[in-house]
């Protein structure tokens, strides 16, 4: 298995644009994880799956983020504007179910200007 | 709501010396206690993890121990090497549900 597949890998745009992170889990795994990652704030949990279904998305930070998993094998996070502050290393990570290891993709990582 | 607090946030060790990080929870239903490592520039890794059923739990030169009375657990490595250098992350999950807590991380330097 090629692992969680994380795309794009690098992501610069101007503040205001809309950006679209995208990630394809392990196949078979039926959780999904989306976190966020900065010096300041460590690693952040953003939102999470279980079987294509959002179960916790408390730690979204504004309503200019969304998150959708479609079917089992991707998911997208959207920020829509973006701003500076949005800067980070977003990773997406899949475990086969619960109480098992979370398996992490390469992350993308984004800056706003 | 759930906390997990790790210490220390950074941590230098001389080669070959051992390193201990340790870490706390607050959900006394938490059952599963996975340690990653981040090298720079990398994704978080697992290296090793530990059920609530088990006090200890050893791989080579990693080990982690656990007591759920107290609500702490730890991470200890022998015979560091500077490849050891990263970040390290703990972590809480709790039974029956699917988001995993993560500490702030701790910063080893192992120095040659």
């Amino acid at each position: 298995d090629a692992g969680v597949i994380q795309s794009p890998r690098h992501e610069v745009t101007e503040m205001g644009q809309e950006v679209t992170l995208r990630c394809k889990p392990i196949s078979g795994h039926n959780s999904l994880f989306w976190y966020r990652q900065t010096m300041m704030r460590g690693l952040e949990l953003l939102i999470y799956f279980n079987n294509n279904v959002p179960i916790d998305d408390s730690g979204m930070p504004e309503d200019r983020f969304s998150a959708k998993m479609p079917n089992a094998s991707f998911s997208t996070l959207k920020i829509q504007p973006s701003e500076p502050r949005d800067s980070a290393v977003y990773f997406c990570a899949s475990s086969l179910a619960e109480g098992y290891e979370q398996y992490f993709g390469p992350g993308t990582r984004l800056t706003v200007t | 709501g759930e906390n997990v607090e790790q210490h220390p946030s950074t941590l230098s060790v001389q080669e070959g010396d051992s390193a201990v990080i340790k870490c706390t929870y607050s959900d006394s239903a938490s059952n599963y206690f996975p340690w990653y490592k981040q090298e720079l520039g990398k994704r978080p890794q697992l290296i090793i993890d530990i059920r609530s059923n088990v006090g200890e739990k050893k791989d080579q030169r990693i080990a982690v121990t656990l007591n759920k009375t107290a609500k702490h657990f730890s991470l200890h490595i022998t015979e560091t090497q500077p490849e050891d250098s990263a970040v390290y992350f703990c972590a809480a999950k709790s039974t029956g549900g699917f988001k995993t807590i993560f500490g702030a991380g701790t910063r080893l330097f192992v120095k040659a």
